[in-house]
C-alpha cells in the first residue's frame, strides 16, 4: 500500500527564515505528488503539484518543492517565510496505475512562524 | 466562480442520532470524496465516488453511509453505529484521473455529545 511519511509534526521559524517541510513516499514504478496548506477551520488548498518532467516545481505564494526519486522524497521550500504562512502543510501522493481512491495523505506539518 | 460548497460549517448533535452532512459542487467534476480530519491523523478517506449512482468505501468507511445521486451532490451521513463521530469532515472533489489534484470545500465541524 501506498505511504507518505512528513516526518515533523510542527517547524517552528522566525520571520523572514528559509523553511523546508520534508515528505518522503513509499516506492513506487511512477507517482505524481501534491503539497496542499490549510488554514484554521479551513479546507485544503493546492500549493503545487508534480507529475512529470522539471524535478523542480514552483507553487504558489513563492513555495517550490523538488522532486528526488532516488531518494522518494518531495520537501517543500520557502527562502522567506512570513507570518501569513502559519498553517498545517500536507503532501499527498498518487500512483500510476493506482485505484480512483483519490490521493493518499501525510499527517501534516504545522508550520510556526515566530516573529 | 466554481467550487465546492459543505453546510453546515458547525454541527452538534446529541449521541444516537444520525446525521447528514451536504456536499455540493459546481465543478463539473466526476469524482467526488469524503475524508475525515482528526488532530495529528492527517486525512482520512471514509467514501469515494467516481459516477453517479456508484461508491467505494474508503479506509474508515464503518458507521457511515453516502449517496450520489446526482453528479453535483455527495452528502454523508454518519450513523449511530459510528463510535467516534467527532471531527471535522471534509468534502473533495477532481476530474477522476489518478494525477488529477483534489478540490476541497471548507469543512464541516461535527461534535457530538
Amino acid at each position: 500500500a501506498q505511504s507518505v511519511t512528513q516526518l515533523d509534526s510542527q517547524v517552528p521559524v522566525f520571520e523572514e527564515a528559509p523553511v523546508e517541510l520534508r515528505c518522503n513516499y513509499s516506492s513506487s514504478v511512477s507517482v505524481y505528488l501534491f503539497w496542499y496548506v490549510q488554514y484554521p477551520n479551513q479546507g485544503l488548498q493546492l500549493l503545487l503539484k508534480y507529475l512529470s518532467g522539471s524535478t523542480l516545481v514552483k507553487g504558489i505564494n513563492g513555495f517550490e518543492a523538488e522532486f528526488n526519486k532516488s531518494q522518494t522524497s518531495f520537501h517543500l521550500r520557502k527562502p522567506s517565510v512570513h507570518i501569513s504562512d502559519t498553517a498545517e502543510y500536507f503532501c499527498a501522493v498518487s500512483y500510476s496505475g493506482g485505484g480512483a481512491d483519490g490521493l493518499t495523505f501525510g499527517k501534516g506539518t504545522h508550520l510556526i512562524i515566530q516573529p | 466562480d466554481g467550487g465546492i460548497t459543505q453546510s453546515p460549517k458547525y454541527l452538534f448533535r446529541k449521541e444516537g442520532q444520525n446525521v447528514t452532512l451536504s456536499c455540493e459542487q459546481n465543478l463539473n467534476h466526476d469524482a467526488m470524496y469524503w475524508y475525515r480530519q482528526d488532530p495529528g491523523q492527517g486525512l482520512r478517506l471514509i467514501y469515494y465516488s467516481q459516477i453517479v449512482n456508484d461508491f467505494q468505501k474508503g479506509d474508515i468507511a464503518e458507521g457511515y453511509s453516502v449517496s450520489r445521486e446526482k453528479k453535483e451532490s455527495f452528502p454523508l451521513t454518519v450513523t449511530s453505529a459510528q463510535k467516534n463521530p467527532t471531527a471535522f469532515y471534509l468534502c473533495a472533489s477532481s476530474i477522476g484521473v489518478t494525477n488529477s489534484p483534489l478540490h476541497f470545500g471548507n469543512g464541516t465541524r461535527l461534535t457530538v455529545t
